[in-house]
């Protein structure tokens, strides 16, 4: 059964430093993207970037180009979503999600349950 | 502001046949598959259309999809209470290398 468990919920304050995680199983790791997705509360669905676990190729969208930084380590079969500085907007839950092809179609397919980020002073 | 455009409500009484559009470009929509999800309140997106019109095992086959040109739309027949969720729709953007979504639209069952 294919899974993606991220880490727990942080409360951290502005200027703080931040990694979070996704740990996947129940697939082989560098065959799917990761993808992160942010969803501020009450609103939509924002993608964040992606990464080819297999090269770590990372495509950053550019509102989150600069922002945040997203790794693997193919060892552990895991994705992380890091900040150096955060700021009170970047209070959110964090979707980790699998990214699937299949000859040219894409689709996500399977979600991590969020990370709940708060970044309160 | 969100790259594909949804309305951001929508409403039916049970029983009866709603559409939910999605707009988007030649980058996105008009050159790749087009993703809905469903999403109730404090969980998990959750996968409901892949590849334009696929549904993943285990989603109803009220649930239907189409998509002409930049544009695709989420069809829900019967609709029923438990259906009251956000709908979003999504697509690979072949410019920005990346996912594009849309807004989200709230469906109400009156």
């Amino acid at each position: 059964e294919v899974q993606l468990f991220q880490s727990g919920a942080e409360v951290k304050k502005p200027g703080e430093s931040l990694k979070i995680s996704c740990n996947v199983s129940g697939y082989n790791f560098p065959s799917n993207w990761i993808a992160w997705v942010r969803q501020m509360p009450g609103k939509g669905l924002e993608w964040m970037g992606i990464i080819n676990p297999h090269d770590s190729y990372v495509s950053y969208s550019p509102s989150f180009r600069g922002q945040v930084t997203i790794s693997v380590d193919k060892s552990i079969g895991s994705a992380f979503l890091q900040w150096s500085s955060l700021k009170a907007s970047d209070t959110a839950i964090y979707y980790c999600a699998r990214h699937s092809r299949v000859l040219t179609t894409r689709f996500i397919d399977y979600w991590g349950q969020g990370t709940l980020v708060t970044v309160s002073s | 502001q969100s790259v594909l455009t949804q309305p951001p409500s929508a409403s039916g009484t049970p029983g009866q046949r709603v559409t939910i559009s999605c707009s988007g470009s030649s980058s996105n929509i008009g050159s790749n598959t087009v993703n809905w999800f469903q999403q109730f309140p404090g969980t998990v997106p959750r996968l409901l259309i892949y590849t334009t019109d696929q549904r993943p095992s285990g989603v109803p086959e009220r649930f239907s999809a189409s998509k002409s040109g930049t544009s695709a739309s989420l069809a829900i027949s019967g609709l029923q209470s438990d259906d009251e969720a956000n709908y979003y729709c999504g697509a690979w953007d072949d410019s920005l290398y990346g996912w594009v979504f849309g807004g989200g639209t709230s469906l109400t069952v009156l």
